[in-house]
């Protein structure tokens, strides 16, 4: 059973617009939840994560993320897209999905385009 | 400031080659990991490392091997490359076992079975 879902692999937004990418866990206890992007030839980096506390959480280049455990989703969201924010965006999650063992189990990834 | 390495960053290889990928990394982190990453699948876990003498099989594990002599290395290791390897390995370190503990990525290598 998948335990992190992204809906879309692909999502489009013109500049200045919105940007809303979905992630839903399956479990019956909140599971740890991160967001990480990966600019084309690049590693992946840490865009913000969820433990514990506050649910809406601030990352970096402006993007934040809800933890709602009633819908079992953590979206990540931006304002107004930026062109340099063209990238690919994993959900992850680790805690009881991944046996507690500090592993990360990856959504498949979206891909954002932004146009000008 | 301490980062995570890989090398080669792009490799060919023929079918039945023994290639070994460099991870290394200068964090101190206790923990590291391995994975691959294909279109349609996200990132998938190969090997991970708890510590030094530690190996521990991921969920796409055969056909690779690694080893944990020291703390800042975790070589990943294909016995014999087959074309379904072809794919782009991530290797990452975190610190501990902590469930919360962020994993940091290196550049990635990309390898081609011919």
């Amino acid at each position: 059973a998948q335990s992190v879902t992204q809906l879309g692999s692909h999502v489009s937004v013109s500049e200045g617009a919105l940007v809303l990418l979905r992630c839903n866990y399956s479990s019956s206890v909140p599971p740890y939840l991160f967001w990480y992007v990966q600019y084309p030839n690049q590693g992946l980096q840490l865009l913000l994560k969820y433990t514990t506390g506050a649910t809406l959480v601030k990352g970096i280049n402006g993007f934040e993320a809800e933890f709602k455990k009633s819908e079992t989703s953590f979206h990540l969201t931006k304002p107004s897209a930026h062109m340099s924010d063209a990238a690919e965006y994993f959900c992850a999650v680790s805690g009881q999905l991944s046996g507690n063992t500090g592993k990360l189990i990856f959504g498949q990834g979206t891909t954002l385009q932004v146009k000008p | 400031d301490a980062e995570i390495t890989q090398s080669p960053r792009h490799k060919i290889t023929e079918t039945g080659r023994q290639v070994t990928l460099a991870c290394h990394q200068t964090w101190n982190h206790n923990n590291m990991f391995w994975y691959r990453q294909d279109l349609g699948h996200g990132l998938r876990l190969i090997h991970y490392s708890y510590g030094v003498q530690d190996t521990n099989k991921g969920e796409v594990s055969d056909g690779y091997s690694v080893s944990r002599s020291n703390t800042e290395d975790l070589p990943l290791t294909l016995e014999s490359a087959a074309s379904s390897q072809t794919s782009v390995y991530f290797c990452a370190s975190s610190r501990d076992r902590a469930v919360a503990d962020t994993q940091y990525f290196g550049p990635g290598t990309r390898l081609t079975v011919l």
